[in-house]
Order: C-alpha cells, then sequence, then structure tokens
C-alpha cells in the first residue's frame, strides 16, 4: 500500500525566514507530486505540482524533488504570518489518477 | 466561474439515519473524488468517478456506503444507518477530463455529525 510521510508539526518559524517543509512517499514509481494548503476549516488548495527531479519555483515558493531517495519538499520564502496552514503532501503513480495524500504538516508562522 | 459545489456545509444526523452528501463538480471537470478527512489527519480516497461510472471505489467502506454521478444533476455521496465513526469532513474534488487526477479542485467540504 501506498504511503506518504510527513511530519505532523508544528513546525514554528519567525516571520520573514524560509519555512521547510518535507516528505517521502513509499511508491518508487510515483511520478507526480503536489503540495496542497489547507487553511484550519478550509477546503485544500493547490499551490504547487512537480514531476521532474531538482527544483521548481514559483514566487515565493519552490518545490525540490529528489526521485532516487523518494523525497520531496517545499521551501517557503520570506514566511508571512497568512503562510500558517496545514501543508499536505500527495503523489500519484503511472497510471493512476487518483493521488493520495499525507497527514499534512502544520506550519505556524509568528511574527 | 464557479468552483466545486458541496452542500450542505453542515449536516447533523442521530445513529441509524441517512446521510446524503452533494457535489457538483467545476465546469467542464468530467471526475469527480470523494475524500474524508479526520481531525488531525490527512484526507483519506473514498471513491472516483466520472458520469455514470465508478472508476475506482478502493476507499469505500464495504458496507453502507455508496455513490453515484448520474447523466444529469450533482454526484451523491450517501452513508446509510450512520454511526458515530462517520463523524468526519467529507470533501469532493473534481477535475478536468485531460490529465485526470494531476490537478484536484476541492469544495467546502461537508461537516457531518452524528449524533
Amino acid at each position: 500500500q501506498k504511503e506518504v510521510e510527513q511530519n505532523s508539526g508544528p513546525l514554528s518559524v519567525p516571520e520573514g525566514a524560509i519555512a521547510s517543509l518535507n516528505c517521502t512517499y513509499s511508491d518508487r514509481v510515483s511520478q507526480s507530486f503536489f503540495w496542497y494548503r489547507q487553511y484550519s476549516g478550509k477546503s485544500p488548495e493547490l499551490i504547487m505540482s512537480i514531476y521532474s527531479n531538482g527544483d521548481k519555483e514559483d514566487g515565493r515558493f519552490t518545490a525540490q524533488l529528489n526521485k532516487a531517495s523518494q523525497y520531496v519538499s517545499l521551501l517557503i520564502r520570506d514566511s508571512q504570518p497568512s503562510d500558517s496552514a496545514t501543508y499536505l503532501c500527495a503523489e500519484t503513480s503511472g497510471g493512476s489518477y487518483i493521488p493520495t495524500f499525507g497527514r499534512g504538516t502544520s506550519l505556524i508562522v509568528h511574527p | 466561474n464557479a468552483g466545486v459545489m458541496q452542500n450542505p456545509r453542515h449536516l447533523v444526523r442521530r445513529r441509524g439515519q441517512e446521510a446524503r452528501l452533494r457535489c457538483s463538480p467545476m465546469k467542464g471537470h468530467s471526475h469527480v473524488y470523494w475524500y474524508r478527512q479526520l481531525p488531525e489527519e490527512g484526507l483519506k480516497f473514498m471513491v472516483y468517478l466520472q458520469k455514470e461510472n465508478i472508476i475506482d471505489e478502493s476507499g469505500m467502506p464495504k458496507e453502507r456506503f455508496s455513490a453515484e454521478f448520474p447523466k444529469e444533476g450533482p454526484s451523491i455521496l450517501r452513508i446509510q444507518q450512520v454511526v458515530r465513526g462517520d463523524s468526519a469532513a467529507y470533501f469532493c474534488a473534481s477535475s478536468p477530463p485531460v490529465g485526470g487526477g494531476e490537478k484536484l479542485f476541492f469544495g467546502s467540504g461537508t461537516q457531518l455529525s452524528v449524533l
């Protein structure tokens, strides 16, 4: 059974710092990876997707993928209190259209 | 351009009653997913549907749970004879026909409370 592992946190960082969120996955044929942000009491919202090894940058967000180590991360630069949320990592394997989600990491950015 | 619409937002049922959760996908989307989320837990896949067709229901409990996505109207997740353990947030998501589950767009969820 596929597993996506995340540290539940909370991860607490000061405003302006870099927040680093990590995720490991068990399925070696996983191909697509996603980061969703979920504010308390709200629905998940897709913020990043990554498919190839290396880094992908979008504004203050950078996703990093290392398929050999089965590891994907999300960096948030210049963290803001509004970034405080739970971040969910998800993956899909080749041929499957069903994302498997991790339990999420709670991020707290304090002023 | 309306997003994924779920209703009701909150649903209270007594043990043994039936719960019906509705989901209308985004315009142009033909795939619907249902996930369940318990407090402090991640999203657990339940079922994946296209119009008039269940593609994958491997995450659905074998009893009391069913789902449909008719040709006309919203997708329905039905829970018969609810028990307290069914209390959770149920999220529906949709995706466009091309790329399948590559990117999901979630509705606001239905919070089911079983008394």
